[in-house]
């Protein structure tokens, strides 16, 4: 199984906060990353936060690292429609070079 | 804009048929990855160029190989398609061991 955890499904109402969380294992990854993916799309890039950050915000983007934990959480404040999709928490991998550690995807539903 | 741009988006194959997808940047990044999507799944890195240099991970399957001619282009072949090859294939650059940005993919359906 993947090194990167996250839970598969969350459902949110349109204009509430939506909360992702990841988990993951290398202590020694120094960017982690949230890519969001639409049906039939490519990863789009959404955020990512180096290692000796605890949080870091971007408009309705917050992401939070926990590193004592390994706990990486992205907050989409006034979720809406638009945001249905699945979101991917990533890794570099440090033992093979540039490789990103996926996790499995959250997919995310926003309902009116 | 600069970008990662994927040829064709949709494409269909027949069972042992060699099929190529197409990738271009214009974003003059010296790293490209091809990556496979299966429904449902994480995207699962298949190889990349570090420049010129081929990498290839260590459970792509032989049936995979890559040409990267210059450093806008790179391209994924399949030379006998299987059923399960049937997929999304995602094409990524970035700056060294920096960010990964990706294109739209190509959907790859075998018949």
């Amino acid at each position: 199984g993947e090194d990167v955890e996250q839970s598969l499904f969350l459902s949110v109402r349109e204009g509430d906060s939506s909360v992702i969380n990841c988990t993951y294992t290398d202590s020694s990854s120094t960017y982690l990353y949230w890519y969001k993916q639409e049906p039939g799309a490519g990863l789009q890039l959404l955020t990512y936060i180096f290692s000796n950050m605890d949080m870091k915000q971007d408009q309705r983007l917050t992401v939070l690292l926990n590193k004592k934990d390994k706990h990486l959480s992205l907050r989409i404040a006034d979720t809406q429609t638009g945001d249905s999709a699945i979101y991917f928490c990533a890794e570099v991998s440090t033992d093979s070079w540039g490789k990103l550690q996926f996790g499995a995807g959250t997919q995310v539903v926003v309902t009116p | 804009d600069a970008m990662v741009i994927q040829n064709p988006r949709y494409q269909v194959t027949q069972f042992g048929k060699p099929v190529t997808l197409s990738c271009s940047q214009t974003l003059n990044h010296n790293v490209m990855y091809w990556y496979q999507q299966k429904s449902s799944q994480a995207p699962k890195l298949l190889f990349h160029y570090y420049d010129k240099d081929f990498n290839n991970e260590a459970d792509t399957p032989d049936n995979f190989q890559s040409r990267r001619p210059n450093t806008s282009f790179c391209f994924l072949d399949i030379r006998s398609p299987g059923l399960g090859d049937a997929a999304m294939y995602l094409c990524a650059t970035s700056r060294d061991q920096d960010t990964q940005y990706f294109g739209p993919g190509t959907r790859l359906t075998v018949l």
